[in-house]
């Protein structure tokens, strides 16, 4: 079955501080790798996106990913948040030749202390 | 360029109700899609469509019905609401070149369902 997995649904960091968000996926064709982010009360905004090449893929917004095929995974990094990366985070996989039909994860939400 | 734009905002319907919601864009992409999020389930697939006159099913299409009569409108109708379609509704659309299809989304539309 596809399907993508965010193990944490609410994370708190101190301003500063570095951040690791969690996404591992199921997929049985080669996966195109996303990560979205959704402010309160507003669409989301895509942070970054993988397909092939080199596995460190660099976002918006200071935010990188590291996508390891042995694991499955696509986490999503950022060395020091701002109080403004308060948000929910999305993971998402789809196809790379097809109608571009995404499944996202069930979502990270990100606290940041002052 | 608006982007993606969704009609209405915000809306309250009475059980066995029916409305429509509007999504529109301008920049000419091929591929449309409606998805609802709930709490903890992120966002799932309700309908999709591939081209102007196509639509197919997503993940969670019961309830609902679509129409794309033309290229920048994609349009998405409850014909009775029913409590368990309570829920935000976003539209997001792509262009049908596989190397980059990034999906845009609208701000959202919040439907309750009474």
């Amino acid at each position: 079955a596809q399907s993508v997995t965010q193990p944490d649904i609410h994370i708190t960091v101190s301003e500063g501080a570095s951040l690791e968000l969690r996404c591992n996926y199921s997929y049985g064709a080669t996966p195109y790798l996303f990560w979205y982010v959704q402010s309160p009360g507003q669409g989301l905004q895509l942070l970054l996106k993988y397909f092939s090449g080199d596995t460190l893929v660099q976002g918006i917004k200071g935010f990188e990913a590291e996508f390891k095929r042995s694991q499955s995974s696509f986490n999503l990094r950022k060395p020091s948040v701002h109080w403004s990366d308060a948000a929910e985070y999305f993971c998402a996989v789809g196809p790379y030749n097809q109608g571009g039909k995404l499944i996202f994860g069930q979502g990270t939400e990100l606290s940041v202390k002052p | 360029n608006a982007g993606v734009t969704q009609t209405p905002k915000f809306r309250v319907l009475k059980t066995g109700q029916s409305m429509t919601l509007l999504c529109a864009q301008d920049m000419n992409h091929e591929y449309m899609y409606w998805y609802r999020q709930d709490p903890g389930m992120g966002l799932r697939l309700i309908h999709y469509s591939v081209g102007e006159g196509t639509t197919a099913k997503g993940e969670v299409p019961d309830g609902y019905n679509v129409s794309r009569l033309k290229k920048q409108n994609f349009l998405l109708g409850l014909e009775s609401a029913a409590p368990s379609q309570t829920s935000v509704y976003f539209c997001a659309s792509s262009p049908r070149d596989a190397a980059n299809n990034e999906q845009f989304f609208g701000p959202g539309t919040r439907l309750t369902v009474l």
